[in-house]
């Protein structure tokens, strides 16, 4: 079974543009979330989608948007672009339930957004 | 929120145990805590998860005291390519995804 890609893998943007990444969860993974990392900040959760709406949020401004597909696909937008949005983001999903607790994810190998 | 705090680093060698605790004092009644592994350039990797007393599985243990405060990852005869970050995680998605917290991870290097 194919693992969860995410496009593109590499990113170059500048300050005031806006950016839109994609994430392809496992096949019949219904559940997607997003993940910014940074090195000051470690790793944090921007959102999660099921079904295409968004079910949990984390603490991050309304620049940073995202919504799912019916092919369970997610794009995850981030408008306005500050130097400190450069970071790693990764996408995991999971299939429904994933474990007590929701915690057993399978991550894809992140979009590194660079922003200049 | 709960916070989590962890080594930052710790050094082993081949073939021994490896034990990494993780603090959550203000871990919340419905919080799991899960373990990742990242490799670098890659995303993390489920490692385990569980909520009180211990749990095993085929690469890891994890041990939770009965207060819950606190988690210890135990991973058993280390080899060279157990060389990574390994993130403690409380909460979970099910229980409302502003409560994710991960640790600030732990740089495992193991040697020969």
């Amino acid at each position: 079974k194919a693992g969860v890609t995410q496009t593109p893998r590499y990113l170059i943007k500048t300050r005031g543009q806006q950016v839109t990444l994609s994430c392809s969860p496992i096949s019949g993974h219904r559940s997607v979330s997003w993940y910014q990392q940074t090195p000051g900040q470690g790793l944090q959760f921007l959102f999660e989608y099921f079904s295409e709406t968004q079910r949990n949020k984390g603490n991050f401004p309304g620049r940073f948007s995202g919504r799912q597909f019916s092919n369970s696909r997610s794009e995850m937008n981030v408008s306005t672009l500050e130097l400190g949005d450069s970071a790693l983001y990764l996408c995991a999903s999971r299939a429904a339930g994933g474990g007590r607790g929701g915690n057993e994810q399978f991550f894809g190998p992140g979009t590194r957004l660079t922003v200049l | 929120l709960a916070k989590t705090t962890q080594p930052i680093s710790m050094d082993s060698y081949e073939g021994q145990e490896v034990n990494i605790t993780c603090s959550h004092n203000n871990i919340a009644t419905n919080d799991y805590i899960t373990w990742y592994q990242q490799f670098p350039s890659q995303g993390p990797r489920f490692i385990i998860q569980g909520y009180k007393t211990k749990v095993t599985n085929e690469v890891a243990s994890l041990f939770i005291p009965a207060d819950r405060k606190s988690s210890t990852l135990s991973l058993p005869r280390v080899s060279l390519s157990d060389t990574a970050v390994y993130y403690c995680l409380v909460g979970g998605l099910t229980g409302g995804g502003n409560k994710l917290t991960f640790g600030t991870g732990t740089q495992l290097k193991v040697e020969l």
